[in-house]
């Protein structure tokens, strides 16, 4: 199985930061790798697929870049409403797919 | 706009067997352009893949999984569903569905139900 790692585990940051999370590959998965945002208690929510690529209806201060085994999610300028977990996923041809062990952004 | 949403047992003795359901509406399961999948998510834990069905039945799973799981389609009511055969206190977990969205390779899970909680105890 492609495992997927997340840095960091957690962060804390203030409204208005720019924050960056980034997610590792144990090999190559090209471009095929999601984001989302999961809140408390919630089903997580599609933010980025294909490393850049912006779902719609998704605010633009999200952004996702990256290819082969390192890929990076950055919120530009951190909101209230941002405070969730982050989850990376891998969709490679490959199966299983599977996900980062998430990153936790909380308020500083 | 498509919704899931998963209905079944929250409690399941070890040993047995658990089937839960995902209702789809808003949209045709038979629509060629999605695949229909689970995951779950232990409490406090990350996300595992399940697995995931096409509207014609042809399936893929988790290898982790595979022995015990199976998902099926009813396109007549427009669901699918997950059984998981022998379960143990390791398969407690919030069980989603979700649409498997993309394309040309491209695969993301766009559309999921609320989560259901799903205890193993005697």
């Amino acid at each position: 199985d492609i495992q997927m790692t997340q840095s960091p585990s957690s962060l804390s940051a203030s409204v208005g930061d720019r924050v960056t999370i980034t997610c590792r590959a144990t090999q190559t998965i090209s471009s095929y790798l999601n984001w989302y945002q999961q809140k408390l208690g919630k089903a997580p929510k599609l933010l980025i697929y294909a490393a850049s690529s912006l779902q719609r209806g998704v605010p633009s201060r999200f952004s996702g870049s990256g290819s082969g085994t390192d890929f990076t999610l950055t919120i530009s300028s951190l909101q209230p409403e941002d405070f969730a977990t982050y989850f990376c996923q891998q969709t490679y041809s490959t199966l299983p797919f599977t996900f980062g062990g998430g990153t936790k952004v909380e308020i500083k | 706009q498509v919704q899931l949403q998963e209905s079944g047992p929250g409690l399941v003795k070890p040993s047995q067997t658990l089937s839960l359901t995902c209702n789809v509406s808003g949209g045709s399961i038979t629509s060629g352009d999605y695949y229909w999948s689970w995951i779950r998510q232990p409490p406090g834990k990350g996300l595992e893949w399940i697995g995931y069905i096409y509207y014609s039945g042809s399936t893929n799973y988790n290898p982790s999984l595979k022995s015990r799981v199976t998902i099926s389609v009813d396109t007549s009511k427009n669901q699918f569903s997950l059984k998981l055969s022998s379960v143990t206190a390791a398969d407690a977990a919030v069980y989603y569905c979700a649409r498997v969205g993309g394309g040309y390779g491209v695969n993301y899970f766009d559309y999921w139900g609320q989560g259901t909680l799903v205890t193993v105890s005697s």
